[in-house]
């Protein structure tokens, strides 16, 4: 079965500090990665993808992430949080016309 | 600049009611789609549409409906409403079905008692 498993359901750091968010799915085909962010009481919008070529990349706000194919990851990170990086953050993956999203992961950046 | 809009942005039904929650988008996307948040559980397809005329069920179909008459209108439909249907629900739309960025509504926040 496909599956997204997000493993942290809330991550607080300090403001400065780097962060790293995981995310590992499960697929017996290839997939297309997504991290998304939702701002409270808002939508999700999409921080960056993976399609094909480098596995290194970069999106908004200063966030990149690496797609691991032998360890079936796409985590997420920042080298330096800002308090307006709090936000929950979903890691998505997509096949076979569907989406299928994480659980969230709570990202709360303490001042 | 619209994107993707949804109404209401609130509703409160009793259960057994019926609604119809709107999706519209004006980016002349093909893919549609409807997923309900819930804490704990991220989000979860309902349904989705790759075109005018064609839907299908995702991961949580049962006790909704959707059509797609237009490319522009995706609306769901909550037969008899129940509590386990409290939830907020969010459209999102992708020019491409499976590569392309999904562009989201601001959701809509449904209680059912």
């Amino acid at each position: 079965a496909q599956s997204v498993t997000q493993l942290d359901s809330q991550v607080p750091v300090f403001e400065e500090a780097p962060v790293e968010l995981r995310c590992n799915y499960s697929s017996s085909v290839s997939v297309y990665l997504f991290w998304y962010v939702q701002y409270p009481n808002q939508g999700l919008q999409l921080l960056l993808k993976y399609l094909s070529g480098s596995t290194l990349v970069k999106g908004i706000n200063g966030f990149e992430a690496e797609f691991n194919k032998s360890q079936t990851s796409f985590h997420l990170r920042k080298p330096s949080v800002h308090i307006s990086d709090t936000a929950e953050y979903f890691c998505a993956f997509s096949g076979t016309y569907k989406y299928i999203f994480g659980t969230g992961t709570r990202l709360k950046v303490l001042a | 600049n619209a994107g993707v809009t949804q109404t209401p942005k609130f509703q409160v039904l009793k259960t057994g009611q019926s609604m119809t929650l709107q999706c519209a988008q004006d980016m002349n996307h093909e893919y549609m789609s409807w997923y309900r948040q819930d804490p704990g559980m991220g989000l979860r397809l309902i349904h989705y549409s790759v075109g005018a005329g064609i839907t299908d069920q995702g991961e949580v179909p049962n006790g909704y409906n959707v059509s797609r008459s237009t490319t522009e209108d995706f609306p769901l439909r909550l037969l008899s409403a129940a509590p386990s249907q409290t939830s907020v629900y969010f459209c999102a739309s992708s020019v491409r079905r499976e590569t392309g960025e999904l562009f989201f509504g601001e959701g809509s926040r449904l209680t059912v008692l």
